[in-house]
């Protein structure tokens, strides 16, 4: 079955530091990829994603992700955090040939002033 | 295009009883999804639709639970006879076909929240 392995349920960083959320997948073929941002009480809204075109995916709010198939990694990034980033962050999988997406368990990042 | 939105935001019921949640996604959109999240998880598939039909539902989902969209636009998932263990956040989602403006995402609603006491 198709997995989507979130590493970190919590991640802190200082303000300006470096962002690193780590995603990997199961698939033999390459899905579509996706990171979600959620806020509290409120429903997920897309930053990014891969559909097959560019390996390295710029998103909303300065966020990017690269998709490497030897790794079947989607790690996404940012290279300064701000205080209005603290929030979930999903990353979820359509595997292709198929219209279900499976989503990770979460990372909960915190940005520390 | 208002997005998708939910109805009601927030239920506390009592146990036993049934609720009904109502999602209308993006017009067009013809792909309709219901999913659940709990507490510190993702959310997790329940169910499905394209147009009116219901292509897949989760094979962990009770049969007090049950989703309809009849008519192809609005859809509804209720849950019978509830269970402390519903507890949770329920989400819905749409996304548009392929050549008809398919992008690949899933568009969120805020939520449906119920609280079984």
């Amino acid at each position: 079955a198709q997995s989507v392995t979130q590493l970190g349920s919590h991640v802190s960083v200082s303000e300006g530091a470096l962002v690193l959320l780590r995603c990997n997948y199961s698939s033999s073929v390459p899905p579509y990829l996706f990171w979600y941002v959620q806020y509290p009480n409120q429903g997920l809204q897309l930053l990014l994603k891969y559909t097959s075109a560019a390996t390295l995916v710029k998103g909303i709010n300065g966020f990017e992700a690269e998709f490497k198939k030897s790794e079947t990694s989607f790690h996404l990034t940012k290279p300064s955090a701000h205080m209005s980033d603290a929030a979930e962050y999903f990353c979820a999988v359509r595997p292709s040939g198929t219209y279900k997406y499976i989503f990770g368990t979460g990372t909960r990042l915190k940005v520390l002033a | 295009d208002t997005g998708v939105s939910q109805d009601p935001r927030h239920k506390i019921t009592k146990r036993g009883q049934n609720v009904t949640f109502r999602c209308d996604p993006i017009s067009e959109h013809n792909r309709l999804y219901w999913y659940r999240q709990t507490l510190g998880q993702g959310p997790e598939f329940l169910t499905y639709f394209q147009n009116e039909a219901q292509l897949e539902k989760s094979r962990l989902l009770s049969d007090r639970f049950s989703a309809e969209r009849p008519k192809g636009s609005f859809s509804t998932l209720e849950i019978q006879r509830t269970e402390q263990g519903d507890s949770a956040m329920y989400l819905c989602a749409s996304s548009a076909q392929p050549g008809q403006g398919d992008t690949g995402e899933l568009f969120f609603g805020e939520g449906s929240r119920l609280t079984v006491l």
